[in-house]
């Protein structure tokens, strides 16, 4: 059983679209993380996210990209304007309290850009 | 990014015999160093971690060992379940330059026959 819950489980969009991907802990929890893995390549960092701020990001999270927590439950990535290879596995993930504590992920959401 | 590197995309063993996966980095700034496994369809599931002022880290079958000088660690399972076939990716992290976020290898399909 994850410990964070992703929504939806796959995401079909046409390239310029905005899509809203959701991430939904279990528990309380402060530290996130989002991730994508592009077919047959690594997982990638994204973006962490502590105490409702960004705290770390990649090159690959540009201006089409936003994350925010909107209600202090869900935790969301935000797409401005999809292109095609934003096609991708994006998983959230919730980091422990404190240094060198690892991260649990959820079962991703599939993103598909037509 | 070949920060983080498994040269082994694919290990095939027998049911209770020992699987060893492999891993190499080149950054010396990372201090952290996890194992996940992966199945299809679903999110990477956290396994062991490592860090840099260890060099073994034991839980049930699972042995994580640290080689600092190599820049090297490798995962132990013994004895091998065919349950254990999946991927496994090792993840690394440095707080001191890159925070929390990991960086991950391409991942190991372990495949083990009954």
């Amino acid at each position: 059983e994850p410990e964070v819950t992703q929504t939806p489980s796959h995401q079909v969009t046409q390239m310029g679209q905005e899509v809203i991907l959701r991430c939904v802990p279990i528990s309380n929890h402060l530290y996130f993380y989002w991730y994508r893995q592009i077919l047959g390549q690594k997982v990638e960092f994204l973006v962490s996210f502590y105490n409702n701020e960004i705290s770390e990001k990649s090159e690959i999270f540009d201006d089409q990209f936003s994350v925010e927590r909107p209600d202090g439950s869900n935790f969301t990535l935000k797409i401005r304007s999809t292109k095609l290879e934003d096609s991708a596995m994006y998983f959230c993930a919730r980091g422990g309290q404190g240094l060198n504590q690892p991260q649990h992920f959820g079962d991703g959401t599939r993103l598909s850009i037509l | 990014d070949q920060q983080v590197k498994q040269n082994s995309p694919s290990l095939s063993v027998q049911e209770g015999r020992i699987s060893i996966l492999n891993c190499d980095y080149t950054n010396s700034m990372f201090d952290y160093f996890l194992w996940y496994k992966k199945y299809p369809a679903e999110g990477p599931t956290f396994l062991i971690s490592i860090s840099s002022i260890k060099d073994k880290n034991e839980d049930g079958r699972f042995t994580v060992f640290l080689n600092k000088s190599a820049k090297h660690l490798s995962l132990h399972i013994v004895p091998s379940q065919p349950g254990d076939s999946a991927v496994y990716f090792c993840a690394a992290s440095g707080w001191e330059t890159s925070g929390s976020r990991l960086t991950f290898g391409e991942g190991t399909q372990l495949t083990v026959n009954p």
